[in-house]
């Protein structure tokens, strides 16, 4: 199947700095890129949605000042958590998916577990 | 948007064939049926998806009955590694093809 890959798989940064992370598609254009985010024994929630080429649509209650997210090319979409705090600790998954019809496979990456401290 | 409901958590133990229910009740006529595993600390993984009557691949077979307002997901013969979450979306057809995840099912192999 296609791969989807991000990167870092875990990145510990200090409290009030920025950090990014990167989401690739490697075999495949990625029309639509999700960006999600889990707690620890919760589900996936869903921070946005991306199109290539577009701004994100972000979900209800997520601030978009705070999860900056840019998909410049149809293999690459990028989430930057500006200024993050200890409760921004999280397991932040991709997705990616070549169009935006549901049966369309969506592949998601492997996450990144980000600690804030 | 359709919403799903599964149970919480299963047990079952290897070799067992399992079941997992999946309702949704206010599901549209071009949305589709997706189901994913997701292991601790990974992202999911697709398993099988369909729209109606039964599909079935090399992993598991999907149930929908005529109405499509639930559907079973199948794991023929369990096991210890088949220990994930399980996850049943309804595909958002007419808003872009997010997927919505629900609370998903905890399924525990037993030995």
């Amino acid at each position: 199947g296609a791969v989807v890959s991000q990167h870092p798989s875990w990145v510990i940064c200090k409290s009030g700095t920025s950090v990014k992370i990167e989401c690739r598609s490697l075999d495949f254009q990625a029309t639509t890129m999700f960006w999600y985010r889990q707690f620890p024994k919760q589900s996936l929630m869903l921070m946005a949605t991306s199109n290539e080429g577009s701004k994100a649509t972000y979900e209800q209650g997520v601030e978009k000042d705070k999860f900056l997210i840019n998909h410049a090319s149809l293999t690459l979409s990028t989430l930057t958590v500006t200024s993050a705090h200890p409760e921004d600790s999280s397991f932040y998954i991709c997705s990616a998916r070549s169009g935006t019809d549901m049966n369309t496979e969506a592949f998601f990456g492997q996450g990144t577990r980000l600690t804030v401290v | 948007l359709a919403k799903t409901t599964q149970p919480i958590s299963m047990d079952s133990y290897e070799g067992q064939e399992v079941n997992i229910t999946c309702s949704h009740n206010n599901i549209a006529t071009n949305d589709y049926i997706t189901w994913y595993q997701q292991f601790p600390s990974q992202g999911p993984r697709f398993i099988i998806q369909g729209y109606k009557t039964k599909v079935t691949n090399e992993v598991a077979s999907l149930f929908i009955p005529a109405d499509r307002k639930s559907s079973t997901l199948s794991l023929p013969r369990v096991s210890l590694s088949d220990t994930a979450v399980y996850y049943c979306l309804v595909g958002e057809g007419n808003q872009g093809g997010k997927l919505i995840f629900g609370q998903g099912t905890e399924l525990s192999v037993k030995p």
